[in-house]
C-alpha cells in the first residue's frame, strides 16, 4: 500500500541552522505531495504542496521538490527561527477515487535561541 | 469563516462510558475526516466521508461510528470508551476543484483520556 516514511525525531537546532527533513514514499500510482506542521497545542496546516514530479513547493522560507526519481519530498529551510519549533508531517495523496492523505510519523522540531 | 471547529476540546470518560465528538465546518466542503494522534504514531485516519450520507472505514475504525447526516457535521462516536482510546482526535475538511485534490483543512483536536 501507500506509505510515507520520515526522519525520525526530535531534531534540535540552534537559530540560524538550516534544515532538512528527510521523506520518502511508497505509492502505487502518482501521488500528491504535501507537508504540514503543527504547531504546539493546535492542528495541522498546509506548509506546501507539489503535485508532479520536479515541482518545488514553498511558503514561509520553507522549500520542497518532488523527486520522482529518488520518490523523495524532503523539507528544507536555509535559517530556521525559534518560532519554526513545531511537528512536521510529510504526506502524499494518490489521485485517483476518493483516498484520504496518508501522512508520515511526523519529525518534531525545537530551534533553540 | 470559522474553519473547522470541534467540540468538546477535552474530556474525560471512564471505562465503559460513551461519547459523541462533533465536528462542524463552514466552507461547504465534501470531504470530511476523523485521525486520532498518538505518540510516535503520527495521524491515522479512522474514518471518513466523501458526502452527506455517506461514510467510510479507514486504518483504525474498531470501536468507532461515524454518521454524516449534515454535509457541514461530521460525528464520531465512542459506544463503549477503552483506555486505548486515550487520544487526541483531529477532524479535517477537504474538497475537489476540477478533479483536482486540495488541502484538508484541520481542527483544534480533541483531547479524550479515558480512565
Amino acid at each position: 500500500g501507500d506509505s510515507v516514511t520520515q526522519m525520525e525525531g526530535p531534531v534540535t537546532l540552534s537559530e540560524e541552522a538550516f534544515l532538512t527533513i528527510n521523506c520518502t514514499y511508497t505509492a502505487t500510482g502518482y501521488p500528491s505531495l504535501f507537508w504540514y506542521v503543527q504547531y504546539p497545542g493546535e492542528g495541522l496546516q498546509l506548509l506546501l504542496k507539489a503535485t508532479k514530479a520536479d515541482d518545488k513547493g514553498s511558503n514561509k522560507g520553507f522549500e520542497a521538490t518532488y523527486r520522482k526519481e529518488t520518490t523523495s519530498f524532503h523539507l528544507e529551510k536555509g535559517s530556521v527561527q525559534v518560532s519554526d519549533s513545531a511537528v512536521y508531517f510529510c504526506a502524499l495523496r494518490v489521485d485517483s477515487g476518493n483516498t484520504p492523505l496518508v501522512f508520515g510519523k511526523g519529525t518534531r522540531l525545537s530551534v533553540i535561541a | 469563516n470559522a474553519g473547522v471547529t470541534q467540540t468538546p476540546k477535552f474530556r474525560v470518560l471512564k471505562t465503559g462510558q460513551s461519547m459523541t465528538l462533533l465536528c462542524a465546518q463552514d466552507m461547504n466542503h465534501e470531504y470530511m475526516y476523523w485521525y486520532r494522534q498518538d505518540p510516535g504514531m503520527g495521524l491515522r485516519l479512522i474514518h471518513y466521508s466523501v458526502g452527506e450520507g455517506t461514510t467510510a472505514k479507514g486504518e483504525v475504525p474498531d470501536g468507532y461510528n461515524v454518521s454524516r447526516l449534515k454535509k457541514q457535521n461530521f460525528l464520531l462516536g465512542l459506544e463503549s470508551a477503552a483506555p486505548s482510546q486515550t487520544s487526541v482526535y483531529f477532524c479535517a475538511s477537504s474538497y475537489l476543484i476540477g478533479g483536482a485534490y486540495n488541502e484538508q483543512f484541520f481542527g483544534p483536536g480533541t483531547r479524550l483520556t479515558v480512565l
